[in-house]
């Protein structure tokens, strides 16, 4: 099956630092998801890519579709507090059943 | 109101007896997952389930399996539990139609249910 590898791992940051995390893929994807799950929540969309090349932006965060659609990346502006939780992509190929494959997830923590 | 709602948040068991998880979606969409996620955090599909087609991930223990009595729910029925099924498990919804500007492919996830078997 297809493989996400997510890195990095875990990032322990500054407040206001800038944050970068990335997902790659061994398949094409046609859509790329970042979620963002807190302590006992589910996973919460940030942002939806579903063109290669696309940018998108959501408030301090932006996401990037890579051209070859193996790969997208996830930046955060000015890190905050409440950036802290596990951040996920996930892939997807948009065949039957449309499940998502989701990568191992970045651990964020914030210093105040 | 709660879109993709599950019960029980917690669930504590001993090995071998028999539990469900119940799950439903108030969002009109016709695509509903579980998804488990282990210690590592690590998040695994389980199935995906539409009124037309189940899909099972073919790694999950046939003492699995989903039940759905209508669009709206879809519940986890677990058979002779063991350890290694102790992790968090979450439901999910999607619309699989309409192309991206409708949001579709994009899944909306419940809280969680912790299970425990002891």
């Amino acid at each position: 099956g297809q493989q996400l590898n997510q890195s990095p791992q875990s990032m322990f940051i500054q407040e206001g630092e800038d944050v970068s995390m990335n997902c790659t893929s061994s398949s094409i994807f046609n859509t790329w998801l970042w979620y963002k799950q807190d302590p006992g929540e589910g996973p919460v969309l940030l942002i939806a890519l579903y063109k290669a090349g696309e940018l998108t932006s959501n408030g301090r965060l932006t996401a990037q579709f890579g051209i070859t659609r193996k790969d997208s990346f996830l930046n955060i502006s000015a890190s905050i507090p409440s950036d802290v939780g596990i951040y996920f992509c996930a892939g997807q190929l948009g065949n039957a059943g449309n499940m998502l494959t989701f990568g191992g997830g970045t651990r964020l923590m914030v210093k105040p | 109101d709660t879109a993709v709602s599950q019960t029980p948040k917690y669930l504590v068991t001993q090995m071998g007896n028999d539990k469900s998880i119940k799950c439903e979606q108030n969002l009109g969409h016709d695509t509903m997952y579980w998804y488990k996620q282990d210690s590592k955090k690590f998040l695994k599909i389980m199935f995906s389930y539409n009124n037309k087609e189940l899909i099972i991930n073919e790694t999950v223990p046939n003492r699995f399996s989903p039940k759905s009595p209508d669009k709206a729910h879809l519940n986890l029925h677990i058979n002779s539990l063991e350890l290694g099924d102790s992790a968090v498990y979450f439901c999910a919804s999607s619309v699989t139609s309409g192309g991206p500007i409708s949001g579709a492919n994009v899944l909306t996830f419940g809280a969680g249910s912790r299970l425990t078997v002891l």
